[in-house]
């Protein structure tokens, strides 16, 4: 059971446009969230990160919402380039730091 | 980033080898992780080490062994593995299991049993 979903397997977006990446948890218990970027042939790269007291939190071009109600938390990435175009993870955690429950990610394209 | 290393890059092996995977972080953690990506699926904790013991061991099978010798190494030793073990195999580290949740991942290596 996938505690964790990305429902989008992809996204295309144009240079300069918004990116919304989108991720559902079911586990109640989760209680802080953190995106992750991957290129090809590199390991996942950790992006910016958000606790369930927050809603919102930013840095740069990237924002996260979290939306504790709906289970729902998105990433936004404001203007995207296309050095932007990876896949990107959604992971969870909750009880214990270190065990994060990812999600399959999304790939995401900006097109110049 | 070069923070985590890990080699091979890439393994074949038949299923009556025995191979060894090697992590080696540089960034100081105390925590180091192996996980398992297989195709069109999320990324699966195997194993946790903190300071040289292992807190984790996520129902993997006895087929990986994996080893700790410090907070700077890890490896995982390969035996008699299947078909459905080929995946790309994660290291990561952080700071500590209990202090943080950032975790920073290696390039991965990506195996192919035959």
């Amino acid at each position: 059971d996938q505690q964790v979903k990305q429902n989008s397997p992809s996204l295309s977006v144009q240079e300069g446009r918004i990116s919304i990446l989108n991720c559902d948890y079911t586990n109640s218990m989760f209680d802080y969230f953190l995106w992750y970027k991957k290129y090809p042939a590199e390991g996942p790269t950790f992006l910016i990160s958000i606790s369930s007291i927050k809603d919102k939190n930013e840095d740069g071009r990237f924002t996260v919402f979290l939306n504790k109600s709906a289970k729902h938390l998105s990433l936004h990435i404001v203007p995207s380039q296309p050095g932007d175009s990876a896949v990107y993870f959604c992971a969870a955690s909750g009880g214990s730091n270190y065990k994060l429950t990812f999600g399959k990610g999304t790939l995401l394209t900006v097109n110049p | 980033e070069t923070g985590v290393t890990q080699t091979p890059r890439h393994l074949v092996m038949g299923m009556t080898n025995k191979k060894s995977l090697k992590c080696e972080q540089h960034l100081g953690h105390n925590a180091m992780y192996w996980y398992k990506q297989s195709a069109k699926k999320p990324l699966e904790l195997m194993f946790v080490y903190s300071l040289e013991e292992r807190v984790e061991n996520n129902s993997v099978p006895s087929r990986f062994s994996p080893e700790c010798p410090n907070s700077s190494h890890l490896f995982l030793h390969l035996h008699t593995l299947q078909p459905e073990d080929s995946a790309l195999y994660l290291c990561a580290s952080s700071r500590g299991v209990l202090t943080t949740y950032e975790q920073y991942f290696g390039p991965g290596t990506r195996l192919t049993v035959t």
